[in-house]
């Protein structure tokens, strides 16, 4: 265990559905990412939090709504998703935003 | 920015080969490389990191070695096993504030028995 948990593990979805990823770190950690990782893709880096304010959006669709309470909670609200947002969902934590990075398990969403 | 290129995107070795990674990446100003290891059903795991300072790490059957002129880095596992199997992603850090580790496209490390 890397002390970064997600829930759910799995998801399915219809595209006018919401639905939410929660990522908690028990590490102390000050830095949250969230990662697409689509088959045959590289990782995507989507959002990062840092100190809980959002330091950097890679371009990523509104239908996409991060949300960082604190330095432990990392959410990811969705809503309106096409199925091509069908991919592997993680999220990971570091120290601040240049040091390692420790992922959790990833949520498998499918979008239909 | 950063860009890291990774190969080869496969890789299937017999068991206690050596198998080799290589990364490239663009930006100069880049001093921390970490590898990850991504086993099925599971998020990336941190199995070795080179800072730029040095050009050489290992760990048991685990190495990494830097090249900061020709701006690449490898890794490398010795007497392979089949557990080593799983996919396997290279990255570089920038250095920048507000900026987070750029990753490779991985690689896919079959080893058979």
């Amino acid at each position: 265990e890397t002390g970064v948990t997600q829930t759910p593990r799995h998801l399915v979805m219809g595209m006018t559905n919401k639905k939410s990823l929660k990522c908690e770190q028990h590490l102390g950690h000050n830095a949250m990412y969230w990662y697409k990782q689509s088959a045959k893709k590289p990782l995507e880096l989507m959002f990062v939090y840092n100190f809980k304010e959002q330091t950097e959006n890679n371009s990523v669709p509104s239908r996409f709504s991060p949300e960082c309470p604190n330095s432990s909670h990392l959410f990811l609200h969705l809503h309106t998703l096409q199925p091509e947002d069908s991919a592997l969902y993680l999220c990971a934590s570091s120290q601040d935003q240049l040091e390692t990075q420790y992922f959790g398990p990833g949520t498998r969403l499918l979008v239909l | 920015g950063e860009n890291v290129e990774q190969h080869p995107s496969t890789l299937s070795v017999q068991e206690g080969d050596s198998a080799v990674i290589k990364c490239t990446y663009s930006d100069s100003a880049s001093n921390y490389f970490p590898w990850y290891k991504q086993e099925l059903g599971k998020g990336p795991q941190l199995i070795i990191d080179i800072r730029s300072n040095v050009g050489e790490k290992k760990d048991q059957r685990i190495a990494v070695t830097l090249n900061k002129t020709a701006k690449h880095f490898s890794l490398h596992i010795t007497e392979t096993q089949p557990e080593d199997s799983a996919v396997y992603f290279c990255a570089a850090s920038p250095n920048q504030a507000g900026t987070a580790l750029i990753f490779g496209k991985g690689t896919t490390l079959s080893v058979s028995s």
